[in-house]
């Protein structure tokens, strides 16, 4: 399987924990995103990375949520003391840039429970 | 900001059936447009897109047009199979993507009755 994975695929904590996700992008693919989706909901979109440069970040949902690149190919994303408003979908995408709009692939996701 | 707006659901539909999802979007630039759909207990999947006014998207029967007059991307197909059945987003981004990402609408919740 060539595409986008996400590992855990379900992940249940009680609240106040920390809890990381990682996501491995398409091989050549140099653009990776984040994304969460609450239930009913559209994906809402919360950063990306060029390579390893983490481009744009303003949209993480507090200071208790960051994301590392650090070697340009696999992604995770913490989230620290978790709450209960933190339980959703999270989905990580990726896509190749080139001349043309970058089409995002996505994976499976990851559904976070915070008890 | 940059908004997608599509048709509540659930939409109900017989075998067969034409299907038409209506979706419209705000936006200050000239965005690309793309339909997502999400299969029960699967991930988003690209379904077809449209990168400038007038262009046709197309896949699997499904067809939108990209109309910047009308600011929508209505997703349309002759004749839907149970097989459908799924969750659609209508989505838009700016060429090259990078810094926004995909901004999504809520979906449509498609249920195709055999």
């Amino acid at each position: 399987d060539t595409g986008v994975s996400q590992d855990p695929r379900h992940k249940i904590t009680k609240r106040g924990q920390n809890v990381t996700f990682r996501c491995d992008p398409i091989s050549e693919h140099n653009r990776l995103y984040w994304y969460r989706q609450t239930l009913g909901q559209g994906p809402e979109f919360l950063t990306y990375f060029q390579n390893e440069a983490q481009l744009e970040k303003s949209r993480l949902l507090s200071d208790r949520f960051s994301a590392e690149r650090p070697k340009g190919s696999f992604s995770t994303l913490e989230i620290q003391r978790t709450e209960q408003g933190d339980s959703a979908m999270y989905l990580c995408a990726s896509s190749l840039r080139d001349r043309s709009t970058d089409t995002q692939y996505f994976g499976p996701g990851t559904r976070l429970t915070v008890l | 900001g940059d908004s997608v707006t599509q048709m509540e659901g659930p939409v109900t539909l017989s075998e067969e059936a034409f299907l038409t999802i209506n979706c419209t979007y705000t936006a200050t630039g000239y965005p690309s447009l793309f339909w997502y759909v999400q299969y029960p207990g699967e991930g988003l999947q690209l379904l077809l897109k449209a990168t400038k006014a007038d262009d046709k998207g197309s896949n699997k029967g499904f067809e939108a047009t990209y109309r910047k007059e009308t600011t929508s991307f209505h997703l349309e197909k002759g004749s839907v199979q149970v097989s459908d059945s799924a969750v659609y987003f209508c989505a838009l981004t700016y060429s090259g993507g990078g810094a926004d990402g995909l901004t999504f609408g809520k979906g449509t919740h498609l249920i195709i009755q055999p």
